[in-house]
């Protein structure tokens, strides 16, 4: 079992409609899940953070975070054609000293059709 | 306010070379990770480095090392390159107690 999952996709979804991408996990002892987005042939650039069950929510972005099922999504409301990229989640390991290291889903691909 | 830095961008190198990137973290953060990212994958954890010293690394050969200086730049260095090396390496700040971390712009390596 990865440690982190997702579908790969693509994710085609019409201008204006909401996209929903899916996340689960392994280690329950995690406590940081992150979404990044990376254009391609650019760097991940981070887009939501999400530390406790729940929703939360950053203008047409939603993280919702479910520690029980292991289970982290990012719905993006109203999607733009310039949303379309690799959605990458990511969730913390601790290491030793308190320190942290990322370890990252093979991201999902988002397809926003005009 | 900078972000985080790499240079340089894209590079080429030839099998067996030796090849040294650099990473210049985000004001105020003190920790650097470096990750390797395939084509078609997530990114993978190769090590970080905190208090200049190697705190932890990924699933990687002894071939690839780092080092931090007192200024919280970092490098990462791979020796003897092999063609599967070919990533984009990815160079992330935090600082030391938040697990959110910034990632700078990649250098695009290619071993040819």
């Amino acid at each position: 079992q990865k440690e982190v999952e997702q579908n790969s996709g693509p994710l085609s979804v019409p201008e204006g409609a909401i996209a929903s991408l899916n996340c689960t996990y392994s280690d329950r002892g995690s406590q940081s899940f992150f979404w990044y987005r990376q254009y391609s042939g650019k760097s991940p650039e981070l887009i939501m953070s999400i530390y406790s069950n729940g929703d939360k929510e950053d203008g047409r972005f939603t993280a919702q975070l479910n520690k029980a099922s292991q289970y982290v999504s990012l719905l993006i409301r109203d999607s733009q054609p310039s949303d379309s990229a690799t959605y990458l989640c990511a969730v913390n390991g601790l290491l030793r000293g308190a320190t942290n290291k990322l370890i990252f889903g093979t991201g999902t691909l988002l397809a926003v059709q005009p | 306010d900078a972000g985080v830095t790499q240079s340089p961008t894209h590079l080429i190198k030839t099998r067996g070379q030796q090849v040294t990137l650099r990473c210049s973290p985000k004001s105020g953060h003190d920790t650097v990770s470096w990750y390797q990212q395939a084509l078609g994958q997530g990114p993978q954890f190769i090590f970080q480095y905190y208090e200049e010293e190697e705190r932890q690394r990924g699933n990687f050969p002894d071939r690839f090392s780092g080092h931090q200086f007192p200024n919280y730049s970092s490098e990462l260095n791979v020796n003897a390159l092999l063609l599967g090396d070919s990533a984009l390496y990815l160079c992330a700040s935090s600082f030391r107690h938040s697990a959110e971390a910034f990632f700078g712009q990649g250098t695009r390596l290619t071993v040819v």
